[in-house]
Parts: C-alpha cells; structure tokens; sequence
C-alpha cells in the first residue's frame, strides 16, 4: 500500500512569492491533515477535511494561506505572499474515518520550505 | 486548551539498554487518547504506541511500553534494547476523542553504539 505522499520535497523562495504544496492520501482515506512543524518544535494543525469538506480551518492564516481538497482525494496548500516566517516543514496526514477518531495519523515525509 | 510537555530536549541511551522519556499533558476531560509518535531523520513520523485513558493497563507494543499515571497526567515511554533504528525525534500526543491530535515539542533520542 502506497503512503502518503508530498511534494515538493525542498522549496526555496525568496520572501513575498507564493508557493504550493501537494498531497496525495493513503487511498481510501477520508480525513486529510495538513501539519506546519517548525524547527524544534512539534507539529501544529492548520486544517482538517473530511473529504472535501474543511471541517476545522481554526489555525489556517487565512490571509496568505489557502487550501484545497478537489474531489476528496489530492489537496494543495498554499501561501501568498510568503514571510520569513512561514519557513517550516509541510507536513500532509491522512486517516480513515475510525483512525480520525483514534488518533492514527499516516503522515508524509512533507515539504521543506525555506523562505529567504 | 489541552497542552502537552516534554522536558527532555534531548536524551542518549547506549544500545541495547534501556531508556525512558517523560510527558506530562493538561487536560480537565476524561476521556482522551494518548501517543507517543516516532520521526526518524528525514522521515515520515510513525505512531509508535496508543493508549485511551479509560484502560487502566499500561500499552504495550514489542520493546516499547508506557507507564500511564491518569491522575498524575503523566505520560512516560519505555523503550526496551535500544536499537541504532531507534534514533529519532520522539514526539508525546494528545487527542480527545474526534478532536484534533496535540502535539508535545519532541524529544531528540539517540542511540550509541
């Protein structure tokens, strides 16, 4: 069974320029997670879907940052403009409906982003 | 609002012995789930071991064990016969049930052979 999987990988930008990332979910999996994880620290929930629908969106900065989850399956994050502080790894999790009642995240190797 | 602690930045343990690292959560709710979730260098972080605060017996899973104390709100990992695969940030988990996972800021471990 494939993982979750995240690209990119690494993204360096310069400060005020949008970046995107993508996940695709372990299949069948219907909650989707996306992670911000700051150096040192431990990860912390932007937004949560359950299919499509953004069901918990409380910590998402709305005015630069964006998320999608077309069909349910694939989502994008996205933020524009950047900050220097936006400078974390991306982490994307999914979970099946008990696992999002449990507690049993799969998670992606998520995406690095360094903003200069 | 739930809060999870881990007071060790950073532990070291020789290989095949024995090493233990703490949490300590805040929470006024009774029922709620607990993990100790592993992120070893440059890869995806993997749930290690999960306890529900309702079972009174400890969870246990091959060389990795916790010591749950409800009313201490304590936490503690054991992981037994360290192995080098065990080098890895080690991060303490909160959830309510269908809430969202909670994270502590993670423990570095390593393994010295």
């Amino acid at each position: 069974e494939a993982g979750v999987v995240q690209s990119p990988r690494y993204k360096i930008i310069e400060k005020k320029q949008p970046v995107a990332f993508w996940c695709n979910p372990i299949s069948g999996h219907n909650t989707l997670y996306w992670y911000r994880q700051n150096l040192g620290q431990g990860p912390e929930l932007l937004i949560r879907y359950e299919n499509e629908e953004a069901v918990d969106d409380s910590q998402l900065p709305k005015d630069r940052f964006s998320a999608e989850r077309l069909k349910g399956v694939d989502s994008t994050l996205k933020i524009q403009p950047a900050e220097l502080g936006d400078s974390a790894v991306y982490l994307c999790a999914s979970s099946h409906r008990a696992g999002r009642n449990t507690g049993e995240l799969f998670f992606g190797e998520g995406s690095r982003l360094t903003v200069l | 609002a739930q809060t999870v602690t881990q007071s060790q930045p950073e532990m070291s343990v020789q290989e095949a012995e024995t090493v233990t690292l703490s949490c300590t959560y805040d929470t006024s709710e009774n029922n709620y789930y607990l993990f100790w979730y592993k992120q070893p260098p440059s890869r995806q972080m993997i749930l290690v071991i999960r306890q529900e605060a309702y079972k009174q017996q400890n969870a246990t899973e091959n060389r990795f064990s916790v010591n749950f104390q409800k009313a201490a709100k304590s936490f503690s990992l054991k992981i037994s016969d360290s192995q080098l695969g065990d080098t890895a940030m080690y991060f303490c988990a909160f959830m309510e049930y269908g809430n969202k996972l909670v994270f502590g800021a993670g423990t570095i471990l390593r393994v010295k052979s």
